[in-house]
């Protein structure tokens, strides 16, 4: 199993352009889920998907949609690009809804200029 | 709402010492995760912990759930070059949380050769 991967792994974009941060998991995973990692503010939810077709708004979901078409796939868009998103991104998937390990992808290192 | 803290922030030590980390949450924990993470990559599960008073261990690393489900410890025993990275705590919101994890912000460990 490649477990969850995540593309690509560095993006650079400016200000105002979109586009979407591509996440899959091959575990059969029901829930998935986005994490943002900044210095000194640890890992904040961004948003996350008890299932396909079912996602929800974690801590900081403004500027961010989702969406969870298939089981194996959840990916981000980034509507409007903004400094503020300068962050690297983390995806990922478990199991089971609590009590439960989850699994990381390696991470996207976005900067937005 | 509940937050998890996380100490010391960093942590420097020579080679071949022992180390503890902490991570004390405001609320009860329903499930305790330890997280290792190497500088640029993604998280690797290191233990959940559920039961107060529960104490696993995984080669030189053990870990903690006092008994009152409101603070874990995460110790090194012997430390060597390859323990060093960034430790994360998480831990399940709690009922209803449909799975979410908060995280600590992470202890930076150094190891020393």
């Amino acid at each position: 199993n490649a477990g969850v991967t995540q593309t690509p792994k560095f993006q650079v974009l400016k200000t105002g352009q979109s586009m979407t941060l591509q996440c899959a998991q091959d575990m059969n995973h029901e829930y998935m889920s986005w994490y943002r990692q900044d210095p000194g503010m640890g890992l904040r939810l961004i948003h996350y998907s008890v299932g396909a077709g079912i996602t929800d708004q974690g801590e900081v979901p403004n500027g961010y949609n989702v969406s969870r078409s298939t089981t194996e796939d959840f990916p981000l868009r980034l509507l409007s690009a903004a400094p503020s998103q300068t962050s690297v991104y983390f995806c990922a998937s478990s199991r089971r809804l609590v009590a439960n390990e989850q699994f990381f992808g390696p991470g996207t290192r976005l900067t937005v200029l | 709402s509940q937050e998890l803290e996380q100490s010391p922030q960093s942590l420097i030590v020579q080679e071949g010492k022992n180390l503890t980390i902490n991570c004390t949450s405001s609320k009860t924990l329903y499930g305790l995760y330890w997280y290792k993470q190497k500088y640029g990559e993604g998280l690797i599960f290191l233990m959940m912990l559920q039961k107060g008073g529960e104490e696993k261990s995984h080669e030189k690393i053990t870990a903690k759930l006092d008994e009152k489900k409101q603070q874990s410890s995460l110790h090194i025993t012997a430390s060597q070059p390859s323990h060093a990275g960034i430790y994360l705590c998480g831990a399940d919101r709690g009922t209803g949380s449909q799975g979410n994890l908060i995280f600590g912000k992470g202890t930076k460990l150094s190891v020393k050769p």
